[in-house]
């Protein structure tokens, strides 16, 4: 089953302003991680954050993580056109070996021109 | 290299009918992954292969049977599906862990998908 759950389900700003993700899930994790779909297509891995940090950046992303609350949010900076896609949080439960990515339910994200 | 291929783009069959999907990668990792995705749902996960064995297959019906001959490949044999089985079928790849992973070998590559309309 599905752990996790993310709010808004979609989300519509100008191009330009800031975008921001959460995701909550039930179970103790490994690490948190972050992916984008365009309609139809693969997904793209984004960032990656382990259970022991709090935060982490990558260009315009900077993704959070509280443990004790099981949350973690995603922020989009100057957003663009080209980043109107879904996004996915995508908890990881195991600690070697392969993984076994639990998807939160994806939030649906426009930019407007 | 950090593409994983899918082959067909699209698949339409009938419940009778038998076929497969194809996924290849060429980074060296030896995990890959099955996940089927519905219209604006999230992907769930149906099988992991770790160094060409099965080593978890999330209930998913016997109708649907994956194989890995080698390394860099991946199939799916699907016979006697169901319209309910119409859906994005994905395929990822890792390094596999081993006994404590990191930054870089927790990533999965996905590929682009075959969308299967079971008719």
């Amino acid at each position: 089953s599905q752990q996790g759950e993310e709010d808004p389900q979609a989300l519509s700003i100008q191009e330009g302003e800031n975008a921001t993700m959460n995701c909550s899930y039930k179970t103790s994790i490994n690490n948190l991680q972050w992916y984008r779909q365009n309609s139809g297509r693969g997904l793209v891995h984004l960032i990656l954050i382990r259970s022991n940090e709090r935060e982490k950046h990558s260009g315009r992303l900077r993704v959070t993580l509280d443990t004790s609350k099981k949350s973690s949010s995603l922020l989009i900076t100057a957003s663009r056109a080209a980043d109107t896609a879904s996004y996915f949080c995508a908890t990881d439960p195991l600690w070697g070996g392969a993984q076994k990515l639990v998807f939160g339910q994806g939030t649906r994200l426009t930019i407007n021109p | 290299d950090t593409e994983v291929t899918q082959t067909p783009k699209h698949l339409v069959m009938g419940m009778t009918n038998k076929k497969s999907l194809k996924c290849e990668q060429h980074m060296g990792h030896r995990a890959m992954y099955w996940y089927k995705q519905k219209a604006k749902k999230p992907p769930e996960l149906m099988f992991v292969y770790s160094y060409e064995k099965l080593s978890i297959n999330e209930s998913v019906p016997s109708r649907f049977s994956p194989e890995c001959p080698n390394s860099s490949l991946l199939n799916l044999h699907l016979h006697a599906l169901q319209p309910e089985d119409s859906a994005l079928y994905l395929c990822a790849s890792s390094q596999e862990r081993g006994r404590v992973g990191n930054s870089s070998t927790d990533t999965q590559y996905f590929g682009p998908g075959t969308r299967l309309t079971v008719l």
